[in-house]
This record gives structure tokens, sequence and C-alpha cells, in this order.
């Protein structure tokens, strides 16, 4: 069955310290991929896609992925953390039937 | 663009009450979804149009659900006679022609008392 997951449902870095969030597949060909942002009580703010051009795709707020094929990964990473990338991340996959499937979330918390 | 609305915010009603939450999508996005996001979840898919045209519904859309989307703009979503169960967080989503991404509005907040 076609599947995120997202390994990790809480993780905890300091400021200033690198941010990884991982997130993996499953499906026979490689979906369109998404890491969202969710703050408390608000909706979802899209950080990046992956679309089979790059498979390093620069996002807003200093966020990056990077999509291997042969791990089904697509991790985000940010090299310096700021109190304000405190919230919860969902990585999501379009598997080609219009609709996006999503991972359970990580919450990420920044240790002063 | 001024993105993605909805309304209302909050919702309190209790059990066996009707409720409809409206949708307005960014102008011109013709492709608009409803996920349901219940506490340290992710969203699941409800459903989705094009257009005017609801293509696909999702087994978690009971009977008591309803979603319209009359004139391929705004879209309602209405759950009757409601359930504690119902209580979490619609979120909705619209896209563009070309974009493949999906752009979320602030979701409204149904709890049921």
């Amino acid at each position: 069955a076609q599947s995120v997951t997202q390994l990790g449902s809480h993780v905890s870095v300091s400021e200033g310290a690198l941010v990884l969030l991982r997130c993996n597949y499953s499906s026979s060909v490689p979906p369109y991929l998404f890491w969202y942002v969710q703050y408390p009580n608000q909706g979802l703010q899209l950080l990046l896609k992956y679309t089979s051009a790059a498979t390093l795709v620069k996002g807003i707020n200093g966020f990056e992925a990077e999509f291997k094929k042969s791990e089904t990964s697509f991790h985000l990473t940010k090299p310096s953390a700021h109190m304000s990338d405190a919230a919860e991340y969902f990585c999501a996959a379009d598997f080609g039937n219009e609709k996006l499937t999503f991972g359970t979330g990580t919450r990420l918390t920044i240790i002063p | 663009d001024t993105g993605v609305s909805q309304d209302p915010r909050h919702k309190i009603t209790k059990r066996g009450q009707n409720v409809t939450f409206r949708c307005d999508p960014i102008s011109e996005h013709n492709r608009l979804y409803w996920y349901r996001q219940t506490l340290g979840q992710g969203p699941e898919f409800l459903t989705y149009f094009q257009n005017e045209a609801q293509l696909e519904k999702s087994r978690l859309l009971s009977d008591r659900f309803s979603a319209e989307r009359p004139k391929g703009s705004f879209s309602t979503l209405e759950i009757q006679r409601t359930e504690q169960g119902d209580s979490a967080m619609y979120l909705c989503a619209s896209r563009g022609r070309r974009g493949v991404e999906q752009y979320f509005g602030p979701g409204t907040r149904l709890t049921v008392t």
C-alpha cells in the first residue's frame, strides 16, 4: 500500500543546531513529495515540494530536502535551528491520485 | 492571492445537531479539497472537486457528510446529526491548474459536546 512514514514523533534540537526530520514513502513509482509546517491552531503552510526535477529542493525559512530514490526518502533539514522553527511538520505525498497522503507528523522543539 | 479562507474558525455544537462549514479557495484554483485532522494525526483526505464536479469521496465520508461546490468557486461541507467522533479540525485546500501543490486554509475546529 502507498504510504508515508515519519520517523520520530518528537524531535528536540538546540537553537543553532542542525534540524533533521525524516520522511520515507512506500510506492513503486516516486510520488510528488511535500513538506508542510503547522503552527498551533493553524492550517498547513507549504515549505517545499519535489516534482522530479532537482533532487535537492530548497524551500522557505532556510529549509531544504533531498529526494533519494534508492532510500525512498525525503528528509527535511535546516543547518541552524531558530526558536521560531518550533512547530509540527508533516511530510505528504501525491501518489498520482490527486490527493495528499500525510505522515503522522513530527513535533519539533527548539531548546534555548 | 488572498489565500484560502474558511468559516467559521471554531464551532461548538451539541451531539445530534447539523453543522455547515464554508471554504473559499484561492481565486481561479479549479481544484478544492477537504481533509480532516484529529489530534496528534496528519490530515486525512475526505473529498475533492474539480470545478463543480465532486470526483472522489473517501470511505471516511459517511452518509452524514455532504460536500458541494455549486458554482465551482466556494465549497460547503455539511455534517448531519453530529457525533462526538466528528470532533476534529476540518481543513480545506485548493490547487491551481498548473501547479501540483495544495494550499491550505486555517481550518475549522469542530467540537461536539
